[in-house]
């Protein structure tokens, strides 16, 4: 069983920092999902990754499959950011995602 | 909106009774998957569906089960229910299975109260 570990649990920031939410995980996977859930409660998916690095807009996320770990970065963060932000990792076949148990961001203004 | 939609948006029940949840997937989704968020667990993956065939179970209990339908759109019953039950049931589609690059689209997810 992969057990997925983020880090950190919560962080608080002011407007414009650069921001960095990292997950490692045990066993290899086929795919790493970064996922965002607002006060609401809904998901939105932000990321898939098999390998390497993808960006959108003022989000980065980067892989190292050899050592288990992923980042995702924010830049120039805003309020509006403020979520929590869940790593999710999947093996091959068709089993469903294992999750970290999130990072809670705040931003303030 | 991801396109993935489910109902209903909250449920309040008592201990012992069975609920039914619903999801409808993306348009041309094959498969559904099914999790539960609850405060001590967090998320987790109950079970997938492919095109009306069970493909994988994850940590779903007993009392739970699930179906997907001809026309793709998937069921999670609930029965016999506790308190621990209550959470968040999210259901997410993708367009097939066993790939590793299909992305994940989440419903806006059922909250299910127990009392």
């Amino acid at each position: 069983k992969n057990e997925v570990e983020q880090s950190p649990q919560n962080l608080t920031a002011q407007e414009g920092e650069f921001i960095t939410i990292n997950c490692s995980y045990s066993v290899g996977i086929s795919a790493l999902h970064w996922l965002q859930q607002h006060p609401g409660g809904g998901i939105v998916s932000l990321f898939m990754l098999s390998s390497g690095k993808k960006k959108h807009g003022r989000l980065i996320a980067t892989i190292n499959i050899q050592e288990k770990h992923s980042s995702l970065h924010i830049t120039a963060s805003h309020p509006r950011d403020s979520a929590v932000y869940i790593c999710a990792v999947r093996g091959g076949g068709a089993d469903g995602l294992t999750f970290g148990k999130g990072t809670h961001l705040i931003i303030q203004p | 909106d991801s396109g993935v939609t489910q109902t209903p948006k909250h449920l309040i029940t008592a201990t012992g009774q069975r609920v039914t949840l619903r999801c409808s997937p993306r348009s041309g989704d094959l498969s559904v998957y099914w999790y539960q968020q609850s405060l001590d667990q967090g998320l987790q993956f109950l079970i997938q569906y492919y095109n009306g065939e069970e493909r994988a179970k994850g940590n779903i209990l007993e009392r739970f089960s699930a179906q997907q339908f001809p026309d793709l759109h998937s069921e999670l019953n609930l029965s016999s229910l506790e308190l621990g039950d209550s959470a968040l049931y999210f259901c997410a589609s993708t367009p097939s299975w066993g790939s590793s690059y299909n992305e994940q689209f989440f419903g806006p997810g059922t909250r299910l109260t127990v009392l």
